[in-house]
């Protein structure tokens, strides 16, 4: 079975760095050919794509924010681990870890997600 | 970046019915790398239809998805109590993974 959990702070304060964590279990990374991402969405909006590290640690990310986000896997720990620096209030959402497995370039599995609030 | 729009925003449907609901793209999605994904209040999406037509693994066949290019349909053939949600098209032809604005399925 196939589990992701999302964990990190729930409230940050303007200008410092986010750092969330995706553990996840019931398949190994480079067996599976995993594709990782992390994805956000505001509040009442829509869903927002952020960056992707793969199981041979190839990595992606959305032009708009590169220069903030730095995504990186623990194999050790069957984790990946987002980074987002500068943190503002226009960055509150819910944060999720999803999947692709198999080689499978769609999110399969989604973690239930974390709310991260962005205020002084 | 290839942007998605959704539509209609929202549709109002009773149970029953049949929904259809349309993503149109900014530029063609070669080899139909388009996905459907549904939303609950409260949840993480769930994929449905990936490669335009293809169900996700455990999806009801009451969920269709057809199109090719830039003009993409999700079709929901008799709407069943749970069905009723918001749903999102995402598109992997290029980079950023983008996806549309959402066409929430609401009880009429």
């Amino acid at each position: 079975q196939v589990t992701l959990k999302e964990s990190g702070p729930a409230l940050v304060k303007p200008t410092q760095t986010l750092t969330l964590t995706c553990t996840f279990s019931g398949f190994s990374p480079i067996s599976s050919k995993m594709r990782a991402s992390w994805i956000r969405q505001p509040p009442g909006k829509a869903l927002e794509w952020l960056a992707r590290i793969d199981w041979d640690d190839e990595k992606f990310y959305s032009p708009s924010l590169k220069t903030r986000l730095t995504i990186s896997q623990v194999t050790s720990k069957n984790q990946v681990v987002l980074k987002m620096t500068n943190m503002d209030p226009v960055d509150t959402a819910t944060y999720y870890c999803a999947v692709g497995l198999h080689g499978d370039d769609y999110f399969d599995y989604w973690g239930q997600g974390t709310l991260v609030t962005v205020s002084s | 970046e290839i942007v998605l729009t959704q539509s209609p925003a929202t549709l109002s449907l009773s149970p029953g019915e049949r929904a259809t609901l349309s993503c149109r793209a900014s530029q063609s999605i070669a080899s139909d790398y388009l996905a459907w994904y549904q939303q609950k209040p409260g949840q993480a999406p769930r994929l449905l239809i990936f490669d335009a037509s293809y169900r996700a693994t455990g999806i009801p066949a009451r969920f269709s998805g057809s199109g090719s290019g830039t003009d993409f349909t999700l079709t929901i053939s008799s709407l069943e109590p749970e069905d009723f949600a918001v749903y999102y098209c995402q598109q992997r032809r290029s980079w950023p993974r983008t996806f549309g604005h959402g066409t929430k399925v609401d009880i009429k």
